[in-house]
């Protein structure tokens, strides 16, 4: 139990289907992040947020919609997505740097995601 | 960041000290060197990480050369449980987002 939940755990839609991943952090860090991880290939970054404030956005398709609300929840809302948007979804949280605190992430256990 | 270069696969015995190697020829100065391991179809879990000096916790040690071109990482008695996928990443502390490439499949045999 790294402190950081996601739900669902595992997520079948359609093409036209609209759903969201939500992810929450108990560790009172206020950066989080969403990675996507396909088979066969290495974990790649999504999206980053830092103060509720989305800092990075790695050329990601716009059906892939970030929110962040606040510092303890991120959520990634999803519609029309494509058959090979199939993967494994995490999400991961960490403390901002300030001099001599670690900036380690902590992942969430993943959503494993099937489109059909 | 800089780039790091494992192997694609290691076996080691229960029991036995499993050593992951690492290169990491164009690190920086100011670069970290991390590891993760991801257990199949988990989240990626934070080991260890060090600068310059070698660094050691409850999962691991992690031992860099001196001129900081490669590292080791030992898990000094391995269980089954540590098979996994061993991620090593350098990386400015604090730089946003990680970059992982295909790390090493870690095989622990009974």
């Amino acid at each position: 139990e790294t402190g950081v939940t996601q739900t669902p755990r595992h997520l079948v839609m359609g093409m036209t289907n609209k759903k969201s991943l939500k992810c929450e952090q108990h560790l009172g860090h206020n950066a989080m992040y969403w990675y996507k991880q396909s088979a066969k290939k290495p974990l790649e970054l999504m999206f980053v947020y830092s103060l509720e404030e989305r800092v990075e956005n790695n050329s990601v398709p716009s059906r892939f919609s970030p929110e962040c609300p606040n510092s303890s929840h991120l959520f990634l809302h999803l519609h029309t997505l494509q058959p090979e948007d199939s993967a494994l979804y995490l999400c991961a949280s960490s403390p901002r740097v300030l001099a001599g605190r670690t900036d380690t992430q902590y992942f969430g256990p993943g959503t494993r995601l099937t489109v059909l | 960041d800089a780039k790091t270069t494992q192997p694609t696969s290691m076996d080691c015995a229960e029991g036995r000290a499993a050593n992951l190697p690492c290169n990491h020829s164009t690190i920086s100065g100011n670069e970290y060197v991390y590891w993760y391991r991801q257990i199949h179809s988990q989240g990626p879990q934070y080991i260890i990480h060090g600068l310059k000096n070698n660094e050691t916790n409850e999962m691991a040690s992690l031992i860099i050369t001196e001129d900081r071109k490669s590292s080791t990482l030992i898990l000094p008695h391995a269980t089954l449980r540590d098979t996994a996928v061993y991620y090593c990443i350098v990386r400015v502390k604090g730089a946003d987002g990680l970059t992982f490439g295909k790390g090493t499949h870690l095989i622990i045999q009974p």
